[in-house]
């Protein structure tokens, strides 16, 4: 069975904190990695894509390391805006494009 | 920003009742997919759809459940007989291409309630 597993959290964290989320993927076919973003009751949204080298999008930094199927999310200088559920999501091109999502790590920025 | 649309937001439906979620994804994307969330759980692939067929299912996707595009711009999920673990919400993501780094864009989803 391929699974993405993540701590459900919560993480509370004040504003201005550094805060990592990590995930890992049994799947070793899985060929894309995605962090989304999804707010209570809504739709997931694409935060960022996740590259093998690292990338960074302003706040938001994500890492992948194939060898031990591991994937993070860095957010530092957290904001009140940025509390939601961050959801850890791989893609495995030979099974349909299925996305296939961890749990979620549930992150809420206070004052 | 064009976006995927589902209608209703809301459903309720009685057990053993037939519901058809319905779904416009957008409009030059090819590859379209149904997820469900089950409260408090994860969300869930069902099914990908590409060119009039189905590519893949998940094992949740049943005889219960069928997928049609039954024009240019609607995409639908049948549940024929509802039970009450159907209840979930019901997303619908579509993509221009299939795979790689792509963005999956979801609809707001549609909440089912089997009573």
């Amino acid at each position: 069975r391929k699974e993405v597993e993540q701590d459900p959290g919560p993480f509370n964290v004040p504003e201005g904190a550094t805060v990592a989320f990590n995930c890992t993927y049994s799947n070793s076919a899985s060929q894309s990695f995605f962090w989304y973003r999804q707010d209570c009751r809504k739709e997931p949204k694409l935060l960022m894509s996740v590259y093998s080298s690292g990338n960074e999008d302003g706040r938001f930094t994500a890492q992948l390391n194939r060898a031990s199927q591991y994937i993070s999310l860095l957010i530092r200088d957290s904001k009140l805006s940025d509390s939601a559920t961050y959801l850890c999501v791989v893609n495995d091109r030979n099974a349909g494009n299925m996305l296939t999502f961890g749990g979620g790590t549930r992150l809420m920025v206070k004052p | 920003e064009p976006e995927v649309t589902q209608t209703p937001s809301h459903q309720v439906t009685q057990m053993g009742q037939e519901v058809i979620l319905r779904c416009v994804p957008i409009s030059n994307h090819l590859y379209f997919y149904w997820y469900r969330q089950i409260l408090g759980q994860k969300v869930e692939f069902l099914v990908s759809f590409y060119n009039n067929e189905i590519s893949e299912k998940s094992e949740i996707f049943d005889d219960q459940f069928s997928v049609e595009r039954p024009d240019g711009s609607n995409f639908t999920l049948k549940i024929r007989s509802t039970k009450l673990e159907d209840s979930a919400m019901y997303f619908c993501a579509s993509t221009e291409v299939p795979g790689g780094n792509t963005e999956a864009f979801f609809g707001q989803g549609t909440r089912l309630t089997v009573v």
